[in-house]
């Protein structure tokens, strides 16, 4: 089975600074999708980009944009200019285009605080 | 708003007792998705449903089960509860070659 690793539990940043949200994965697939999500105080499971394996052109939306290293299996979170708002815990999470149940795999999560 | 309905909201119950939790995934979209998520953990998956028929299944307690129905809602059916089951449980769901929306989720608290 495929596995998704966030190896930082826990990043802190200063308001208008920007963070990186690590998260590798394995997978012997060559096609697939890998997402982050973010899940505020609130607790609901917000959507914040997606990746499609094929293209290798990083996924960016307005202050958030991914490092996706395919070698590596690696998808990495930048959120630039962090605000206040930003401070949620984000999942990383990985779905095989493949794959019959069509399983989507997450990480552990990384909880993000943001400093004012 | 992702589209995907849960209800209810919250729910208390006693331990031994028995809740069915409902899901209505986004219009159009086949699949839908369990997952519980306790205190401060991340999402487990419990299971999932395709058209009606169970695809895929995760760490999902005997004393669970689940369904899908014809038209597309689901129901999670949680029974003999221990105080343990206590958590958050979300539904999700996706088109084909989609992403995976989520439900707001219902939260259990069994005393």
């Amino acid at each position: 089975a495929q596995t998704v690793t966030q190896s930082q539990p826990e990043m802190s940043v200063q308001e208008a600074e920007t963070v990186t949200l690590s998260c590798t994965y394995d997978t012997s697939e060559s096609d697939y999708y890998l997402f982050w999500y973010k899940q505020p105080p609130s607790r609901q499971m917000i959507l914040v980009i997606r990746q499609e394996a094929y293209k290798q052109q990083n996924a960016t939306e307005n202050r958030f944009s991914v490092n996706f290293q395919k070698a590596a299996k690696s998808f990495s979170l930048k959120i630039s200019d962090s605000q206040l708002g930003d401070a949620a815990m984000y999942f990383c999470a990985y779905r095989s285009e493949w794959n019959t149940g069509n399983q989507f795999y997450f990480g552990t999560g990384t909880s993000l605080t943001v400093i004012p | 708003d992702s589209g995907v309905t849960q209800t209810p909201k919250h729910l208390i119950t006693a331990t031994g007792q028995r809740v069915t939790l409902r899901c209505s995934p986004r219009s159009g979209d086949l699949s839908v998705y369990w997952y519980q998520q306790s205190l401060d953990q991340g999402l487990q998956f419990l299971i999932q449903y395709y058209n009606g028929e169970e695809r895929a299944k995760g760490n999902i307690l005997e004393r669970f089960s689940a369904q899908q129905f014809p038209d597309l809602h689901s129901e999670l059916n949680l029974s003999s509860l221990e105080l343990g089951d206590s958590a958050l449980y979300f539904c999700a769901s996706s088109g084909e070659g989609d992403t995976q929306y989520f439900g707001p989720g219902t939260r259990l608290t069994v005393l």
